[in-house]
């Protein structure tokens, strides 16, 4: 089974700053997809990032970035030039590919923006 | 609006009772998927199903159960409701099983509160 970890219950950060949040994974499969999920106090939960575990390049959409090390298992998500709106829960979650039906959730990170 | 539409958003229910939560899915999406989010597990994957036939099951109870309907849409049945069973309840499609690579679309979820 896997298992997903995010070591970091809350982080904050000033406003146009940077922030990265850690992720890491255990699992036994070679091919997997990992993401980022955002969910703010909407509780909508809404994809940020995804990452294919084959792609040794990292992924960027706009001001966000991952920095996947597969050999590490780790998956950390950084947020450049941070807006007030960025403020939300942060999930890490992993899905199987192929096979793969179930995400995989880590506890979550709590991120606040302060202005 | 991701595409996903979940009602109710809000149930208050006595423990004893059973409910149901809907979901419809987004246009063009095949695959259904229940996960429930409660405050000391984090969110947890319950069942799948894919164009009206069960795919997958996670952790769930015995006292819950599923289905998805000939126009794809779904519902969750939760019944002999206990306290620990307040949660939010998401629903999230996608047009294939497993989501691939472009993860899921979340609906903004049921709040049930058991009373």
């Amino acid at each position: 089974a896997q298992t997903v970890t995010q070591s970091q219950p809350e982080m904050s950060v000033q406003e146009a700053e940077t922030v990265t949040l850690s992720c890491t994974y255990d699992t036994s499969e070679s091919n997997y997809y990992l993401f980022w999920y955002k969910q703010p106090p909407s509780r909508q939960m809404i994809l940020v990032i995804r990452q294919e575990a084959y792609k040794q390049q990292n992924a960027t959409e706009n001001r966000f970035s991952v920095n996947f090390q597969k050999a590490a298992k780790s998956f950390s998500l950084k947020i450049s030039d941070s807006q007030l709106g960025d403020t939300a829960m942060y999930f890490c979650a992993f899905m199987k590919h192929n096979a793969g039906n179930m995400l995989t959730f880590g506890g979550g990170t709590r991120l606040m923006v302060k202005p | 609006d991701s595409g996903v539409t979940q009602t109710p958003k809000h149930l208050i229910t006595a423990t004893g009772q059973r409910v149901t939560l809907r979901c419809s899915p987004r246009s063009g999406d095949l695959s259904v998927y229940w996960y429930q989010q409660s405050l000391d597990q984090g969110l947890q994957f319950l069942i799948q199903y894919y164009n009206g036939e069960e795919r997958a099951k996670g952790n769930i109870l015995e006292r819950f159960s599923a289905q998805q309907f000939p126009d794809l849409h779904s519902e969750l049945n939760l019944s002999s409701l206990e306290l620990g069973d307040s949660a939010l309840y998401f629903c999230a499609s996608s047009v294939v099983p497993g989501g691939g690579n472009y993860g899921y679309t979340f609906g903004s979820g049921t709040r049930l509160t058991v009373v």
